[in-house]
């Protein structure tokens, strides 16, 4: 079976323009989470879906960031305006039921010059 | 969410060494998992271990929940175990992980 799918893997952009992240999760699991890695700050919890509905989007960290799940196949993380500060590796992952076991995505590295 | 903290930071092995990991949470967990990123980025799931001990392969992972840690084991160490090794308790909603910070792995030829 496939696993969370990414896209896109790697990106460059230029500060102030928009970036979309985009995620498919595992066929079959009811849980989304887009995490983000950086240095200096680890592993983020940024945002969580249930059922396509999301939960706690108490990590995204302002209002430029925002998060969707129109389907249970696809789910968006987007970045508008893109700051420097905001160049890390971005994770989609994926659970069957809550407080299961979590299958990431190979990452999206994104880069804002 | 809990704090999770991982020891040691950094380790450096020859191969075919043993090594413990150790990740001590602040308070009680029902969702414990080890995660292993390799050298590329990719983070893969090792373990999902609340409590008790399970093993595969050439690792084993040990919760004590009562005591608020786990340990992971590494045996015979093999230069493709490099890498850092995570573990996430519960956090970020009650759904979510939090992760410590990682103990990164370089296993030596």
């Amino acid at each position: 079976d496939a696993g969370v799918i990414q896209s896109p893997r790697h990106e460059v952009t230029e500060m102030g323009q928009e970036v979309t992240l985009r995620c498919k999760p595992i066929s079959g699991h009811d849980y989304l989470f887009w995490y983000r890695q950086t240095m200096m700050r680890g592993l983020e919890l940024l945002i969580y879906f249930n059922n396509n509905v999301p939960i706690d989007d108490s990590g995204m960290p302002e209002d430029r960031f925002s998060a969707k799940m129109p389907n249970a196949s696809f789910s968006t993380l987007k970045i508008q305006p893109s700051e420097p500060r905001d160049s890390a590796v971005y994770f989609c992952a994926s659970s069957l039921g809550g407080g299961n076991t979590i299958y990431f995505g190979e990452g999206s590295w994104l880069t804002v010059v | 969410g809990i704090q999770v903290e991982q020891s040691p930071p950094d380790l450096i092995l020859q191969e075919g060494a043993n090594s413990t990991l150790r990740c001590n949470f602040s308070d009680s967990v029902n969702n414990l998992q080890w995660f292993h990123q390799n050298p590329w980025g990719q983070l893969i799931n090792l373990f999902y271990i609340p409590s008790g001990t399970k093993q595969n392969g050439r690792l084993s992972a040990t919760t004590v929940a009562t005591e608020r840690y786990s340990l992971l084991y590494i045996s015979s160490s093999q230069t493709t175990d490099s890498g850092v090794y995570f573990c996430g308790g519960p956090g970020g909603g009650a759904d979510g992980l939090t992760f410590g910070k990682g103990t990164h792995l370089i296993i030596q030829p």
